[in-house]
């Protein structure tokens, strides 16, 4: 069954406007954590930001938020004054607190491309 | 502090003919993980390696194996490759110093594999 959900393929936005990813999960465990990963067209995957499911504050990274709603099961990443630079996937992952590993399970990303 | 570093960066096989990439994790880091990404299947988590032993595994045939050094570092090896195996494979690390769910991977730029 498909733990991450991430409905949009590609997303454009104007230079300097705010964004938001949408990114939803499915999980029994009440442990978990949810990252945020940028991959450029280089490939290398860049860590954003991480919401913890006991945490009670949204998560915030310089112009990174994540929009936690823990009862509708989402995390959606708000991107604020978008750049040329922030063009790239962007990929939802989550890791289970029973899994006793690293593993991390991805959606299918969402392409962002912003317009100047 | 240096960053995950993968080698080779590129490499070109043909079928049935063997593969070892390498992963240097960033100093500290005991956990390492390697994922494949293709564009059909996205991000797979193929294993995962914590004080040299195999602490999870993905749904890969056991022509995909891998092992970890006493220094962390880690490669993985693929035998008998098939068309179906070029993908992006990425190494991630992480601390796993707390275990759960908080620790973050940090991933390598990855080795693009392409079959022949």
């Amino acid at each position: 069954a498909q733990k991450i959900t991430q409905t949009q393929p590609g997303m454009f936005v104007q230079e300097k406007e705010a964004v938001t990813l949408d990114c939803t999960y499915d999980t029994s465990d009440q442990s978990y954590g949810l990252f945020w990963y940028k991959q450029p067209s280089s490939g290398e995957m860049i860590f954003l930001i991480y919401q913890g499911s006991y945490d009670e504050q949204n998560a915030t990274e310089g112009r990174y938020s994540l929009n936690f709603q823990k009862a509708r099961k989402s995390a959606n990443l708000v991107i604020s004054a978008s750049q040329l630079g922030d063009s790239a996937m962007y990929f939802c992952a989550m890791r289970e607190g029973w899994s006793g590993s690293e593993k991390l399970v991805f959606g299918k990303g969402t392409k962002l491309t912003v317009n100047p | 502090k240096a960053g995950v570093t993968q080698t080779p960066r590129y490499l070109i096989k043909t079928r049935g003919q063997q593969v070892t990439l390498s992963c240097s994790p960033i100093s500290g880091h005991r956990s390492v993980s390697w994922y494949q990404q293709t564009p059909g299947q996205g991000l797979q988590f193929l294993f995962e390696y914590f004080s040299e032993t195999q602490r999870n595994k993905g749904n890969f045939p056991g022509r995909f194996s891998g092992r970890q050094f006493s220094n962390s570092r880690s490669e993985m090896n693929v035998s008998t490759l098939e068309l179906g195996d070029s993908a992006l494979y990425l190494c991630a690390s992480s601390l796993a110093a707390a275990g759960g769910y908080t620790d973050t991977q940090y991933f390598g730029p990855g080795t693009r594999l392409t079959v022949l």
